[in-house]
């Protein structure tokens, strides 16, 4: 069955400190990857997208995420937290538009 | 500024009643998206539509209804044969069906009590 995995539910990191969001997927072929932001009570932002072409993605907010197709993964990473960075993100993937599959997610905490 | 627009934020009902969710989108975009979401299980697709008049089901669509009179709107019943339908709901549309990126409005919490 198709299936993406967040392995982490609950990161703590602390401002300043680097991040890295794991994200793993279940699929035949490449899919189109995603990484989405939300913040509490609120809907989805897209941070980034991985199509086809170079393997590191730059997003808004200062996050990249990088496609390992021999490890089936697309993680996500931040070199310096921001207290502002604490939500919950979503990586998700697609072959068409009506059938993307979301993670349960990952909820970062940030300590000052 | 365009957008998606979902009312109320948060809605009370009792059980055994009908509620409507509303999603309004004012981006010219052709196909539109319902999910559930629950904590601890990410988002679930429970019915899209890409054009005006017509709509599918997603994962789990036993319990709603939706409709499609106009590009702009695409509101979601939760019907009283829905078993369990406390949780958030989020609209999403993208600006054509051979597109990938969803754009998501701010969501409606329900709660049914």
């Amino acid at each position: 069955a198709q299936s993406v995995t967040q392995p982490d539910i609950h990161i703590t990191v602390s401002e300043g400190a680097s991040l890295e969001l794991r994200c793993n997927y279940s699929y035949g072929a490449t899919p189109y990857l995603f990484w989405y932001v939300q913040s509490p009570g609120q809907g989805l932002q897209l941070l980034l997208k991985y199509f086809s072409g170079d393997t590191l993605v730059q997003g808004i907010k200062g996050f990249e995420a990088e496609f390992k197709r021999s490890q089936s993964s697309f993680n996500l990473r931040k070199p310096s937290v921001h207290w502002s960075d604490a939500a919950e993100y979503f990586c998700a993937v697609s072959y068409n538009n009506n059938d993307m599959r979301f993670g349960a997610g990952t909820r970062l905490t940030v300590k000052p | 500024d365009g957008g998606i627009t979902q009312s109320p934020k948060y809605l009370f009902r009792k059980e055994g009643q009908n509620v409507t969710l509303s999603c309004e989108q004012n981006l010219n975009h052709d196909a539109m998206y319902w999910y559930r979401q629950d904590p601890g299980q990410g988002l679930r697709l429970i019915y899209y539509s890409q054009i005006v008049n017509d709509f599918q089901k997603g994962d789990i669509a036993e319990g709603y209804s939706v409709s499609r009179e106009k590009k702009e709107s695409f509101p979601l019943t939760v019907t009283s044969a829905q078993k369990n339908p406390t949780a958030f709901y989020l609209c999403a549309s993208t600006k054509d069906p051979g597109s990938y990126e969803q754009y998501f409005g701010p969501g409606t919490r329900l709660t049914v009590t």
